[in-house]
């Protein structure tokens, strides 16, 4: 049982348009939300998260919207950058030493 | 300041062999957890260790253990390896752990293929 889908495998979007990615998660326990981003060869990078008590989170080019009553996050990146191009994780946390429940990711390519 | 350092990189054994990696968190971190990434599942909980101790584990047998040392370095052990264990193995160091709240930062991983 998934309890954190993130339905489109990849992504295609064009430099300097916005990416929007989308998540959604099945389990209310959930209380704390976060992005990473991963390169080939490299471990998971710490984009951005949110609060189960917030409905949105903005760091630079980065806002992470939280729903709730739909279970639903989203990750918008405004304007998107070549740089951008990478896998994107969805987790989530209960807090504790629970440990981060993933997502299986969304590949986001920026196209020229 | 130093990243978190996994060794090996790769890795190739043969099934029913045991294996040992390692991670080095950052330093002033006490909190190592590890993950285990695989195309058919993603990224999946192993356990959590604070202080020596382990916290938490995830949905893994118990051909999957782990360690943690008085310096916060820590291993992963998993014996009689079988053909699905082959993934990326992930280890992320964290102040205070508790589930990435108080922030990850993962290493870049240990390849390992079961042949």
């Amino acid at each position: 049982d998934q309890q954190v889908k993130q339905n489109s495998p990849s992504l295609s979007v064009q430099e300097g348009r916005i990416s929007i990615l989308n998540c959604d998660y099945t389990n209310s326990m959930f209380d704390y939300f976060l992005w990473y981003k991963k390169y080939p060869a490299e471990g998971p990078t710490f984009l951005i998260s949110i609060s189960s008590i917030k409905d949105k989170n903005e760091d630079g080019r980065f806002t992470v919207f939280l729903n709730k009553s739909a279970k639903h996050l989203s990750l918008h990146i405004v304007p998107s950058q070549p740089g951008d191009s990478a896998v994107y994780f969805c987790a989530a946390s209960r807090g504790g030493a629970d440990g981060l429940t993933f997502g299986k990711g969304t590949h986001l390519i920026i196209q020229p | 300041k130093a990243g978190v350092t996994q060794t090996p990189r790769y890795l190739i054994k043969t099934r029913g062999q045991q294996v040992t990696l390692s991670c080095s968190p950052i330093s002033g971190h006490r909190s190592v957890s590890w993950y285990q990434q695989t195309p058919g599942q993603g990224l999946q909980f192993l356990f959590e260790y604070f202080s020596e101790t382990q916290r938490n584990k995830g949905n893994f047998p118990g051909r999957f253990s782990g360690r943690q040392f008085s310096n916060s370095r820590s291993e992963m052990n998993v014996s009689t390896l079988e053909l699905g264990d082959s993934a990326l193995y992930l280890c992320a160091s964290s102040l205070r752990g508790g589930g990435g709240h108080y922030g990850y930062t993962f290493g870049s991983g240990t390849r390992l293929t079961v042949v």
